[in-house]
């Protein structure tokens, strides 16, 4: 099946600062998600981005499919951004069944 | 987007016992999954949720520890039978559209097995 590695595992922040987020993966999809999960474990859907650049706000995304990574940028961060930052994809050709990263574990100090 | 309800939202159960989760979206969705994800763990794939038939389990999973219902296409269950502390998990049902593939989850079933 494919592959997803997400880096770095564990971050941490002081309020402020910004990051980038990465996710690789193995074989060419058809569908890419970021996923915030909150200290309650809610999964929040950031950015659904199988290609191209989108913004919301402090977050952004870039998916470069031909050379399979995305990036996920959070500007001047904030507490509330603590959690767990997952991406799923769906390989191209494939069932539509999601593989999660092990996602990155994010802490944003006040 | 879908907008997906869960019950019970935790609850803690003695090992041997069975406990049904519930799924409910508030409109008609094709695909309908079901995930564990154990503590400080990703999300494992259980099973689809499959309307009118058996479900189709992933690798390591089996029907008969996790009998899934799906009546029609907007309610689901999943049972965790004869539990053990190792079930112990947050349980999430999640629906993906298909045009796009967008997935979106619920909020989760947080078991406790003692």
């Amino acid at each position: 099946g494919i592959q997803v590695e997400q880096s770095p595992p564990d971050l941490i922040l002081q309020e402020g600062a910004n990051s980038t987020l990465r996710c690789n993966f193995s074989d060419s999809v058809n569908n890419l998600q970021w996923f915030h999960q909150n200290p309650w474990g809610q999964l929040i859907n950031l950015f659904y981005i199988p290609s191209g650049t989108k913004q919301n706000g402090r977050l952004s995304a870039t998916t470069v499919a031909t050379e399979r990574y995305s990036l996920l940028y959070i500007s001047s961060s904030q507490t509330t951004d603590s959690g767990v930052y997952f991406c799923a994809v769906e390989r191209a050709g494939g069932s539509y069944i999601p593989t999660f990263g092990r996602g990155t574990s994010l802490i944003v100090h006040p | 987007s879908a907008v997906i309800s869960q019950k019970p939202s935790r609850d803690i159960c003695q090992r041997g016992t069975s406990l049904t989760i519930q799924c409910q979206v508030d409109s008609q969705v094709t695909m309908m999954f079901w995930y564990r994800q154990q503590p400080g763990q990703s999300l494992t794939l259980i099973a689809t949720a499959n309307q009118g038939s058996e479900a189709t389990y992933e690798s390591g999973f089996v029907i008969d520890k996790f009998p899934i219902s799906r009546p029609n296409l907007t309610f689901s269950t999943l049972t965790v039978s004869n539990m053990s502390p190792e079930d112990s998990s947050i349980y999430l049902c999640s629906v993906e559209d298909l045009s796009p593939n967008e997935q979106f989850f619920g909020p989760g079933t947080r078991l406790t097995v003692l």
